[in-house]
C-alpha cells in the first residue's frame, strides 16, 4: 500500500495552461505539505496544511493553489502555468505527536512538471 | 532558521561503515536534528532523529556531540542502494517547517 500517493507523476504541459497534481495519504496523518524540487534539486517548502486549515505558506505565487478536501487529500492547483514552474513537486504528510519538531514526514514519489 | 553546514559528497566501499557529518553550530536547546535521504528520482525518505542523545534504529544509528553543536549519521554497513543524498535539518520545537540544504551525496561502489 502507497503511504502518500501523486498523480499524474509526469505532467508535460504548455505555458499559460491551468494544471493540477492530487495527493493523498492513508496514514491517517493530520498534516499535509507540498515541496518543489527545482532544477538544482534544491528542495523548498511551499504550503502546509492541519486538519484542511492552511499553516504554512512561503512566499508562493498566487498562481499556486492548494485545496483541501479533508485531511486525507492536498491537492496543488496551478494556474498560467510558466517556464520557471518546471520541477518536481512533493506531496508529503505528517502525524502530530504534540512536539512539533519531532514529526517525521512520509513524502510522496514526486510529479515531475515540465512546461514547455 | 539554524544552519547545517554538510560535505557536498563522499564515498564508500559496500559493506564498510559511512559516518556522514554535519555541523550545526548556531543550534538551539530546543532544535530538533533530522536526517533524510532522497534515492535517484524518489522522494525523500526519513532516516532517524534526536534531541540530545544518540539514537539508533534499523537505518542508521546518529551521534550527536555534547554541545549539540555538531552530528554525526552513522551507516554501519553501506549497501549499494544506500547511495543517495543525505540531508541534515535542524527542526526548530514549534515550526512545522522541514528545510533541507544542499546535503551529502553518498556513493558506494561494490
Amino acid at each position: 500500500d502507497t503511504a502518500v500517493s501523486q498523480t499524474p507523476k509526469y505532467l508535460v504541459t504548455q505555458m499559460g495552461n491551468d494544471k493540477s497534481i492530487k495527493c493523498e495519504q492513508n496514514l491517517g496523518h493530520d498534516t499535509m505539505y507540498w515541496y518543489k524540487q527545482d532544477s538544482k534539486k534544491f528542495l523548498k517548502i511551499m504550503f502546509s496544511y492541519n486538519n484542511k486549515e492552511l499553516i504554512i505558506n512561503e512566499t508562493v505565487p498566487n498562481r499556486f493553489s492548494p485545496k483541501s478536501p479533508d485531511k486525507a487529500h492536498l491537492n496543488l492547483h496551478i494556474n498560467s502555468l510558466e517556464l520557471g514552474d518546471s520541477a518536481v513537486y512533493f506531496c508529503a504528510s505528517s502525524q502530530d505527536r504534540g512536539l512539533v519538531g519531532a514529526n517525521v514526514l512520509t513524502f510522496g514519489a514526486g510529479s515531475r512538471l515540465t512546461v514547455l | 532558521d539554524a544552519k547545517t553546514t554538510q560535505p557536498n559528497s563522499m564515498e564508500s566501499n559496500e559493506e564498510e561503515p559511512v559516518h556522514l557529518p554535519c555541523n550545526h553550530s548556531t543550534i538551539s536547546g530546543t532544535d530538533y536534528i533530522h536526517w533524510y535521504r532522497q534515492l535517484p528520482s524518489q522522494g525523500p525518505e526519513y532516516v532517524i532523529h534526536g534531541l540530545t542523545s544518540n539514537v539508533n534504529n534499523r537505518m542508521a544509528s546518529l551521534a550527536i556531540a555534547e554541545d549539540r553543536k555538531s552530528s554525526t549519521l552513522i551507516l554501519h554497513r553501506a549497501t549499494l542502494r544506500d547511495a543517495a543524498v543525505y540531508y541534515c535539518i535542524l527542526r526548530a520545537i514549534n515550526t512545522d517547517k522541514l528545510i533541507f540544504g544542499t546535503g551529502t551525496r553518498l556513493q558506494v561502489f561494490p
